[in-house]
């Protein structure tokens, strides 16, 4: 088990450049999330898959953002025309649905937005 | 006012004494919380999951959930330096459902050797 991946793990970018990140769940895990962390914050809830299907996605994501799991296996999460106050650390999680809410997290991708 | 809500601290606590973290809630829907412990600029780390209310404990971890009181604690025995870090509450309503957890602002923990 190598756990969750993520990458990059640090992208720094322009005002309005678009920047893409991608996540590798841990295998047989069919539920995968993105969420947001920024400074001093919690993480807060953007969007989960399970398998292929994106089954909800939270208000905080606005449509800039798009996030994509085209064969249930690792996702992407893409940002268009980047804000300054996208700044913040994207975490992973994923978890196997027939087992309870235990979600494990990969390390994160840090935006900078300059 | 959140949904949860967790004193951001720091909390400074000597090696070897016992530290307690908590978390209020407000959505009486809840009934899956959890317990991450994040070091700085890493992803968080899964260390406790319980289900309704009662105690749960593993290793020097304890966790317990008071439902009537929308209240969850983390208790942490004989404490060692390697335990600073942030500790973030998170609960959901549905264990095996859609949604996302919610969690706290975390309290950030110093352990002073």
């Amino acid at each position: 088990d190598t756990g969750v991946s993520q990458d990059p793990r640090h992208k720094i970018t322009k005002r309005g450049q678009n920047v893409t990140f991608r996540c590798d769940p841990i295998s047989e895990h069919n539920r995968l999330y993105w969420y947001r962390q920024t400074l001093g914050q919690g993480p807060e809830f953007l969007t989960y898959f399970q398998n292929e299907a994106q089954l909800e996605k939270s208000r905080l994501l606005s449509d800039r953002f798009s996030a994509e799991r085209p064969k249930g296996s690792f996702s992407t999460l893409e940002i268009q025309r980047t804000e300054q106050g996208d700044s913040a650390m994207y975490l992973c999680a994923s978890r196997y649905a027939l087992a309870s809410n235990e979600q494990y997290f990969g390390p994160g991708t840090r935006l900078t937005v300059t | 006012q959140k949904e949860v809500e967790q004193d951001p601290g720091p909390l400074s606590v000597p090696e070897g004494a016992i530290v307690s973290l908590n978390c209020t809630y407000s959505n009486s829907a809840f009934q899956y919380f959890m317990w991450y412990r994040q070091y700085s600029r890493k992803g968080p780390e899964l260390l406790m999951y319980t289900y309704s209310s009662g105690n749960k404990e593993d290793g020097r971890f304890t966790a317990q959930v008071d439902k009537s009181s929308k209240y969850i604690s983390l208790f942490i025995r004989d404490s060692q330096p390697s335990d600073s870090a942030t500790y973030l509450c998170a609960m959901s309503a549905s264990g095996g459902g859609a949604d996302g957890l919610t969690f706290g602002k975390g309290t950030h923990l110093i352990i002073q050797p």
